[in-house]
């Protein structure tokens, strides 16, 4: 039961581009959602994140977009760098209670070609 | 900046034995997580853990494994009799309160032979 859906595997792009990473989610209860970044050997990295009250959250190169009735959201990375290549995972949670855990999808590989 | 510490990094164990993996969360965090990643599969929620108890665990967290957080700042996880199936990145989180975003350690790979 895929609840969040990443359905690109990769991406490639060129450096000084826009990245853009796509997620969609079933769960109309999800409230709360995160962009992490992972490089190999590492643990997930947290990067940005928004609640279902906004559609818009941005921090420096990073923009997330939340797309409530279309369930979509997506991570938008401009410009893009070499060292932004790593795994995106799109994560979400519903509220029912402070410790729910955190949906993962299952990731797109970025690749930023210099 | 504080993060998330994991110790080992690596444990190889054979099928049937007992391993504990360990984790410091971040010293003023309240929410404790254990999730896995299986090779080439997305992370999988585990067990949360607050207020010295379990609060939410997944299908995958049955009677072999259990949490503890034996000393306040400690946060272990123990598999009691591995399955090779058992074989996976684990990896620990905590977060200081409510939508408050999950920091992760850099994990442990467990490989059962």
């Amino acid at each position: 039961d895929q609840q969040v859906k990443q359905n690109s595997p990769s991406l490639s792009v060129q450096e000084g581009r826009i990245s853009i990473l796509n997620c969609d989610y079933t769960n109309s209860m999800f409230d709360y959602f995160l962009w992490y970044k992972k490089y190999p050997a590492e643990g997930p990295t947290f990067l940005i994140s928004i609640s279902s009250i906004k559609d818009k959250n941005e921090d420096g190169r990073f923009t997330v977009f939340l797309n409530k009735s279309a369930k979509h959201l997506s991570l938008h990375i401009v410009p893009s760098q070499p060292g932004d290549s790593a795994v995106y995972f799109c994560a979400a949670s519903a509220p029912f209670s402070g410790n729910t855990p955190l949906v993962f999808g299952k990731g797109t590989r970025l690749s930023v070609i210099a | 900046e504080p993060e998330v510490t994991q110790t080992p990094s690596h444990q190889v164990t054979q099928m049937g034995q007992e391993v504990i993996l360990r984790c410091v969360p971040i010293s003023n965090h309240l929410y404790f997580y254990w999730y896995r990643q299986i090779l080439g599969q997305k992370v999988e929620f585990l067990v949360s853990f607050y207020n010295n108890e379990i609060s939410e665990k997944s299908e995958i967290f049955d009677d072999q494994f259990s949490v503890e957080r034996p000393d306040g700042s400690n946060f272990t996880l123990k598999i009691r009799s591995t399955k090779l199936e058992d074989s996976a990145m684990y990896f620990c989180a905590s977060k200081s309160g409510y939508n408050s975003p999950l920091h992760f350690g850099n994990g442990t790979r467990l490989t059962v032979t």
